[in-house]
């Protein structure tokens, strides 16, 4: 069965540095997203993307972030400069075009920041 | 805006007993309606899905979950728990436009006792 897959699990980084996230998303997938999870805490949406552009994204995903589709596979999600509170667990999601929503998950990215 | 409230933070059952977890949610049009479980460390799976038809919903593993707009809810359930249901489940309610992101709910731990 076809699923997103993540890397890196684990990403220990110093504050202020830049940090790449990498998804790949389902093959014939058309919609992506990022999430975050801080720990103990709630998802919380970062950003949707589709045919090549942002399609909405929430207050958390300021100037620091940037998301990019840069081949036929790859969904990176760039911090440019990290702060402590960036520290979570980064889900990248896809679905399909069509009437089902369902959005299929990764297993996350755990980003830490000292 | 759309929200979604887990009223239960913490559930502990015995193992064999019935299961309900309650989420309540707040949307302005005809919602689509996921629950997700996370075991520790592991990323989103889907349980199920509600987006319109028959109000009582069937997913993996045994759950099911009912929609009842009147009271806008949407609980998920399992007649009898097994020891591996332990895991934190999310209720998230989709927007109908085209970005489709999903608001979550903050989650409930279950736990189950032997």
């Amino acid at each position: 069965e076809p699923e997103v897959t993540q890397t890196p699990s684990h990403q220990v980084t110093q504050m202020g540095q830049e940090v790449i996230l990498r998804c790949v998303p389902i093959s014939n997938h058309l919609y992506f997203y990022w999430y975050r999870q801080i720990l103990g805490q709630k998802v919380e949406f970062l950003v949707s993307f589709y045919n090549n552009e942002i399609s909405e994204k929430s207050e958390i995903f300021d100037d620091q972030f940037s998301v990019e589709r840069p081949d036929g596979s790859n969904f990176t999600l760039k911090i440019r400069s990290t702060k402590l509170e960036d520290s979570a667990m980064y889900f990248c999601a896809s679905r399909p075009q069509g009437p089902s929503h369902e959005q299929y998950f990764g297993p996350g990215t755990r980003l830490t920041v000292t | 805006a759309q929200s979604v409230t887990q009223p239960d933070i913490h559930i502990t059952v015995s193992e064999g007993a019935s299961l309900e977890l309650r989420c309540n949610y707040s949307y302005g049009a005809t919602p689509y309606l996921f629950w997700y479980v996370q075991s520790p460390g592991q990323g989103l799976q889907l349980l199920l899905k509600y987006f319109s038809g028959d109000t009582l919903v069937q997913g993996i593993k045994g759950f099911e979950a009912e929609f009842k707009r009147s009271q806008s809810s949407f609980n998920l359930r399992k007649p009898s728990v097994h020891w591996s249901d332990a895991a934190e489940y999310f209720c998230a309610v989709g927007a109908s436009n085209a970005g489709n992101m999903l608001t979550f709910g903050g989650g409930t731990r279950l736990m189950v006792k032997p």
